[in-house]
């Protein structure tokens, strides 16, 4: 059973526009839930992370919306720029090594 | 400069060869990670090490063994190599202290024909 699920394998919008990419999880111990961003040829890089005791998070650009009921989160990229266009990882954890992985959602943003 | 480095980034063997990836970091980090990344499927962990010669197995282990001799230093063998290993290989560490911040290589790009 997958701990982590990324609704999308694939996303495309404009330029200018705000790219939404929704993961669910399954286990309720996870806390802690980062945003790995994926170049090609390049390793995943932490982009943004929160904590479940948080139900926002706000760095620049990209937004993290948390439902710790529903078991969901969501990022946001706000005024999205073909510069953006990677591969997103959203990831869950319980407060030990272990990190579980989604299986990415490739965002494509359009000029 | 904080840094995990992968050698070799590419890499063509036969189905039986033996391989040898390696991976190094400079921040001292105790846990490290080796994962394996196919098209869809995202990043699936085969070992994690949580120190010198402490490792434990990930999800998919088999196939795989790893050796950690020095905190900064954490290799993935392949004893006998098989196709279906062909992927893309990343290594990872992180610090008890950086609350489960990975940070990762490069990645090692291996075909096994």
């Amino acid at each position: 059973q997958q701990q982590v699920r990324q609704s999308s394998q694939s996303l495309t919008v404009w330029e200018g526009e705000t790219a939404i990419l929704n993961c669910s999880y399954e286990n309720s111990a996870f806390d802690y839930f980062p945003w790995y961003q994926q170049f090609p040829g390049e390793g995943p890089a932490l982009l943004i992370a929160i904590r479940s005791v948080s139900d926002k998070k706000e760095d620049g650009r990209f937004t993290i919306f948390f439902n710790k009921r529903e078991k969901n989160l969501s990022l946001h990229i706000k005024d999205s720029q073909p510069g953006d266009s990677a591969t997103y990882f959203c990831a869950a954890s319980a407060g030990d090594n272990r990190i579980f992985f989604g299986d990415g959602t490739q965002l494509v943003v359009k000029p | 400069d904080m840094k995990v480095t992968q050698m070799p980034r590419y890499l063509i063997k036969r189905m039986g060869e033996n391989v040898l990836l390696e991976c190094g970091q400079d921040m001292s980090h105790e846990t490290m990670y080796w994962y394996r990344q196919d098209p869809g499927l995202g990043l699936q962990l085969i070992y994690i090490s949580y120190d010198v010669d402490s490792n434990s197995e990930g999800d998919i282990p088999k196939g795989y063994r790893v050796s950690r001799k020095k905190r900064e230093h954490f290799s993935l063998i392949l004893d006998s190599a098989k196709t279906n290993q062909t992927s893309v290989y990343f290594c990872a560490s992180s610090s008890r202290e950086g609350q489960n911040t990975l940070y990762f290589g490069a990645g090692t790009r291996l075909s096994v024909l």
